[in-house]
């Protein structure tokens, strides 16, 4: 079958950096996106991984080991409108642009 | 404001009934996903159209069916609703063929099965 394991719940405080981990399990692969989700609303795209590494987007960077089946979310600077759910999900299982989404991490940025 | 439109906001209907969720896609993309968003489940995808044509399943039920139109709008049914049903319904859309596969999400409907 396919999983994705994420923390439930990371805090940090404003300005400081937080990194979010996930790993997969799944049975096909392309690769390996990140979403930015405020409470209740629609996710949006953060980045996406197709090769080992890390890419950079602004505060935000991404990275992949395929070999491990695991990539992390790196936040830098935290603001408060950080504070939202972030969601890593694989594409590939169901097919090339399909995507299963992990349960979500809740990032509390505090003052 | 991603460029996707869904309607209704919210919907409010009792066990039994039938409802239909409709998606307006980006202009010009060609790829319309539905996702199923529960507290207990997360975000479940549910079923994939490109240009009109069925093109991946996930978890979708029995009860539920989807079609896209050629004018690429798209619409989810549910059918036979349950407690469980009640949800937060998305519909995403993109190209279809970038390297990223970015998807776009729309706003949502809040599907509340009494």
């Amino acid at each position: 079958g396919q999983s994705l394991e994420q923390p439930s719940e990371v805090t940090a405080v404003e300005g400081a950096i937080v990194q979010i981990n996930c790993t997969y399990q799944t049975s096909g692969f392309y690769g390996l996106s990140w979403y930015q989700q405020h409470d209740g609303g629609a996710p949006t795209f953060l980045s996406y991984n197709a090769l080992d590494g890390l890419e950079e987007t602004g505060r935000f960077s991404s990275f992949l080991s395929r070999s491990d089946s695991y990539g992390y979310l790196l936040l830098q600077e935290l603001q408060m409108k950080d504070s939202a759910s972030y969601f890593c999900a694989v594409s590939g299982n169901s097919g090339y642009s399909t995507l299963t989404f992990g349960k979500g991490t809740m990032l509390l940025v505090s003052p | 404001d991603s460029g996707v439109t869904q309607t209704p906001k919210h919907l409010i209907t009792a066990t039994g009934q039938r409802v239909t969720l409709r998606c307006s896609p980006r202009s010009g993309d060609l790829s319309v996903y539905w996702y199923q968003q529960s507290l207990d489940q997360g975000l479940q995808f549910l079923i994939q159209y490109y240009n009109g044509e069925e093109r991946a399943k996930g978890n979708i039920l029995e009860r539920f069916s989807a079609q896209q139109f050629p004018d690429l709008h798209s619409e989810l049914n549910l059918s036979s609703l349950e407690l469980g049903d009640s949800a937060l319904y998305f519909c995403a859309s993109s190209v279809g063929t970038s390297f990223s596969n970015e998807q776009f999400f729309g706003p949502g409907t809040r599907l509340t099965v009494l």
